[in-house]
This record gives C-alpha cells, sequence and structure tokens, in this order.
C-alpha cells in the first residue's frame, strides 16, 4: 500500500523559520503535494512538486527528493496565522492515480 | 477565485437515515471527489468522479454510498442508511484538468445520533 509520515506537531515563534518533513512509500509517484487546513476550515493547496529541487511560492517552499522518497515544505517568516494542520498528499498509483492520498498531518504551533 | 460549495454546512440525522450532500464544484472542472475528515484525524479519500462515472472508490465507500452529477453542475454524495460511524467532515473538491491543485469545499459536518 501507499504510506506518508509527516511528524505530529511542530511548535516555533513567529518570525522564525519550520521545516515540515514528509517521507512517502509508494509503488508507483506522480508527485508530492502539500496542503494547509486551519481549525474548522477546508483543505487549501499550497505547493507541488513532480521533480526534484526546490519550488518557491512567496514565504513558502517545498522540497522533493524523489531517489530519498522524502520532501519538506518550509515555512519562513512565520506569522501567528500560519498556525494551522499541514498535509503531505500522493497520488496512489493503484486504480490509475485517481485518488489523492493524506498524510496525518502536521500540526503547527506559531507563538508570539 | 473561483469556488466549491457545499451545503448544508451542518447535518444532523438519526442513524438509519438517508441523507444527500451536496455540492457544486467549479464550473469548467473535469474531476470530483467525495473526501471525509473525522475530528483531528487526517482527510480521507471516498470517491473520485470523471466524465459521469466512478473512477476510484475506497473500502469505506461501501453499497451504502452512492454519488451523482445529476444535472451537470451538481454533484452529492448519498448515505443510504447512516451509521454512528459516518458522523465526520465531508469534504467535496473539484480540479480541472492536468493541474494537481484540488480546490476543496468549506465541508459538510455530518453527525449521527
Amino acid at each position: 500500500g501507499q504510506s506518508l509520515e509527516q511528524p505530529s506537531e511542530v511548535t516555533a515563534v513567529e518570525g522564525a523559520i519550520v521545516q515540515i518533513n514528509c517521507t512517502y512509500q509508494t509503488s508507483g509517484f506522480y508527485g508530492l503535494s502539500w496542503y494547509q487546513q486551519h481549525d474548522g476550515g477546508a483543505p487549501t493547496f499550497l505547493s507541488y512538486n513532480a521533480l526534484d529541487g526546490l519550488e518557491e511560492t512567496g514565504r513558502f517552499s517545498s522540497f522533493l527528493s524523489r531517489s530519498d522518497s522524502y520532501g519538506y515544505l518550509l515555512l519562513q517568516e512565520l506569522q501567528m496565522k500560519d498556525s494551522a494542520s499541514y498535509f503531505c498528499a500522493v497520488r496512489d498509483p493503484t486504480g490509475g492515480y485517481n485518488k489523492l492520498i493524506f498524510g496525518a498531518g502536521t500540526r503547527l504551533a506559531v507563538h508570539p | 477565485e473561483p469556488e466549491v460549495t457545499q451545503t448544508p454546512s451542518h447535518q444532523v440525522t438519526q442513524m438509519g437515515q438517508e441523507v444527500i450532500l451536496r455540492c457544486v464544484p467549479i464550473s469548467n472542472h473535469l474531476y470530483f471527489y467525495w473526501y471525509r475528515q473525522i475530528l483531528g484525524q487526517k482527510v480521507e479519500f471516498l470517491v473520485s468522479f470523471y466524465n459521469n462515472e466512478i473512477s476510484e472508490k475506497s473500502e469505506i465507500f461501501d453499497d451504502q454510498f452512492s454519488v451523482e452529477r445529476p444535472d451537470g453542475s451538481n454533484f452529492t454524495l448519498k448515505i443510504r442508511s447512516t451509521k454512528l460511524e459516518d458522523s465526520a467532515m465531508y469534504f467535496c473538491a473539484s480540479k480541472g484538468g492536468t493541474n494537481e491543485k484540488l480546490f476543496f469545499g468549506s465541508g459538510t459536518q455530518l453527525s449521527v445520533l
């Protein structure tokens, strides 16, 4: 089967940098996505990496190493509003990559 | 930005009753999904729908569940006979062609009593 591992919780202070790691095991690979979810809210798309390397979008960057089956989400200049859960996700190759499966999520708490 | 809309935002039902959760995906999207999330847990895939048919479903999506796209704009999830363990937040999502970005609705909180 397919699996994703990410830390359950991370704590950081405003203005700091935090890295949320994700390792995955899949029988086929179609890229790694990241989603943010605030309490009571819907998941919202942050980024997608199909190839190795770093993708930057403002304060957020996402990295992928396919040889290590590993990626991370990097959040810079942390703000209180970044307190949320962050999920990595991959497409499941069984059934033709039609479903996106999510990790268990990392709860980020940003403190003043 | 375009958005996926879901109704109702909350639904309370008695065990054994049928419920229909409604979604209006983004108009030019082609791929539609239902996910659910039990409080504090991860987002779980239920079903994907493309070209007017189910393209993939999970083990959770048993015979009690069905989906429909009755009129080209709405996308519904029906649970025929609800169980206590069906209590969860249900999210509808849609996606354009080859874009990886899934757009999620704000969810329907289903409570089965």
